[in-house]
């Protein structure tokens, strides 16, 4: 077991421009999360997916944001135009559907660094 | 709407001190769930403990132990005999009804924990 893998770990970009990351989960874990956070903050949750759907969206997740889980296995975060707000760190989990033992705890990423310039 | 509250939002405590976090947690469900996690520099969320809303046994792993109290809402976590490597930021969190669109975490604003030598 790997646990999730999120590239790339820091990314720098300027103001306007348009960025993608991506997230690897762990291995059969059908529920994936994106979340968002912020400098001496906690994550705050943006959306998730249970295998390919994408069913849940938080209104954090503007219309500049798109995820996507094609196939279901890694996920992508696009960010297009770019504002010097979107800096924070962007972690993504992954989980077992099911209330029982091991299931429906969230494992995460180390996060991916966004630095807007 | 859920809402977890973490008070202290930092502690210093030197090594072999015991030091307990508190947490404080709101929500309309019934069934929840209740989470720490622990967040080191390198930035990745590690799972320590999950607590269904129905049982409030208080638990012990090793130095940790958390106490969950439904009349009071919390669900404090308390590291025996502190060491430096427990330095980090700690997360309380909450997720609703498990097969819900609820099941996301909502997060408390941590606390930073640092044990001096």
């Amino acid at each position: 077991d790997t646990g999730v893998s999120q590239n790339p770990r820091h990314k720098i970009t300027k103001r306007g421009q348009n960025v993608t990351f991506r997230c690897d989960p762990i291995s059969e874990h059908n529920r994936l999360y994106w979340y968002r956070q912020t400098l001496g903050q906690g994550p705050e949750f943006l959306t998730y997916f249970q295998n390919e759907a994408q069913l849940e969206k938080s209104r954090l997740l503007s219309d500049r944001f798109s995820a996507e889980r094609p196939k279901g296995s890694f996920s992508t975060l696009e960010i297009q135009r770019t504002e010097q707000g979107d800096s924070a760190m962007y972690l993504c989990a992954s989980s077992l559907a099911g209330g029982v033992s091991q299931k429906n705890i969230q494992y995460f990423g180390a996060g991916t660094r966004l630095s807007v310039l | 709407a859920q809402k977890v509250t973490q008070a202290q939002t930092e502690i210093s405590v030197v090594e072999k001190e015991d030091v307990t976090l508190d947490c404080v947690y709101e929500t309309r469900d019934t069934t929840y769930y209740l989470f720490w996690y622990k967040q080191p520099p390198s930035g990745e969320l590690v799972f320590l403990i999950r607590r269904n809303s129905f049982d409030e046994q208080n638990e012990i792993s090793g130095r940790y132990s958390w106490n969950f109290q439904k009349s009071t809402s919390s669900f404090n976590f308390t590291i025996t005999a502190s060491q430096v490597v427990d330095s980090a930021v700690y997360f309380c969190a909450l997720s609703g009804e498990v097969n819900n669109a609820g099941n996301m975490l909502t997060f408390g604003g941590g606390t930073r924990l640092m044990v001096k030598p």
